[in-house]
């Protein structure tokens, strides 16, 4: 089961870079790592996606080291809309019928002060 | 494009009545998801879907079925409507490797269901 891990909560200032971090240990060969970004009263929103080492986009970067057991969002100068809940997501293992499904952890709540 | 689309948006049932929830999507997404929040809680999975006639249970299937006759609809239903199904239900969608992994979701805005 490619459980993941996540702190509850952080606060940052406007400005800063954030970091926020995953823990996957169990996370299948051939599977993607992605972060959402939800908030209130909304559906989740894809932010990026990667599999290896570094990917960028407009908004984020993702950073995965080479054992992938961990992945790595960076926000870089955040602002108060950024304020939301962030959620890492991999696939839960096969099912017995041999699906992947994806299980989403608690996710962490980013507040962005003035 | 309309992505995924969801209806109703907002709902009440009674205790015991039945509903559907509607889910459509027009992207050719194969894998599609249900998923249910609850307030101030994360998501939890119920149901998901791999491609027409293929679905799969999630983490809470208690109380919901599915069925994926096409593509590009994934209807869920309330058997039997409880005050604990009382949460709002999302339906996403994505494409899908020849593995199965996902390739990202696209969330609806989801369906506000309250059991009284």
């Amino acid at each position: 089961l490619a459980k993941t891990t996540q702190p509850i909560s952080m606060d940052s200032y406007e400005g800063q870079e954030v970091n926020i971090t995953c823990s996957h240990n169990n996370i299948a060969t051939n599977d993607y790592i992605t972060w959402y970004q939800q908030f209130p009263s909304q559906g989740p929103r894809f932010i990026i996606q990667g599999y290896k080492t570094k990917v960028t986009n407009e908004v984020a970067s993702l950073f995965i080291p080479a054992d992938r057991k961990s992945s790595t969002l960076s926000l870089p100068r955040v602002s108060l809309s950024d304020t939301a809940v962030y959620y890492c997501l991999v696939g839960d293992g096969r099912s017995p019928s041999g699906t992947y499904k994806y299980i989403f952890g608690t996710g962490t709540r980013l507040k962005v002060l003035a | 494009n309309a992505g995924v689309t969801q209806t109703p948006k907002f709902q009440v049932l009674k205790t015991g009545q039945s509903m559907t929830l509607q889910c459509a999507q027009d992207m050719n997404h194969e894998y599609m998801s249900w998923y249910r929040q609850d307030p101030g809680m994360g998501l939890r999975l119920i149901h998901y879907s791999v491609g027409a006639g293929i679905t799969d249970q999630g983490e809470v299937p208690n109380g919901y079925n599915v069925s994926r006759s096409t593509t590009e609809d994934f209807p869920l239903r309330l058997l039997s409507a409880a005050p604990s199904q009382t949460s709002v239900y999302f339906c996403a969608s994505s494409y899908s490797s020849i593995a199965g992994t996902n390739y990202g979701y696209t969330f609806g805005s989801g369906t506000r269901l309250t059991v009284v």
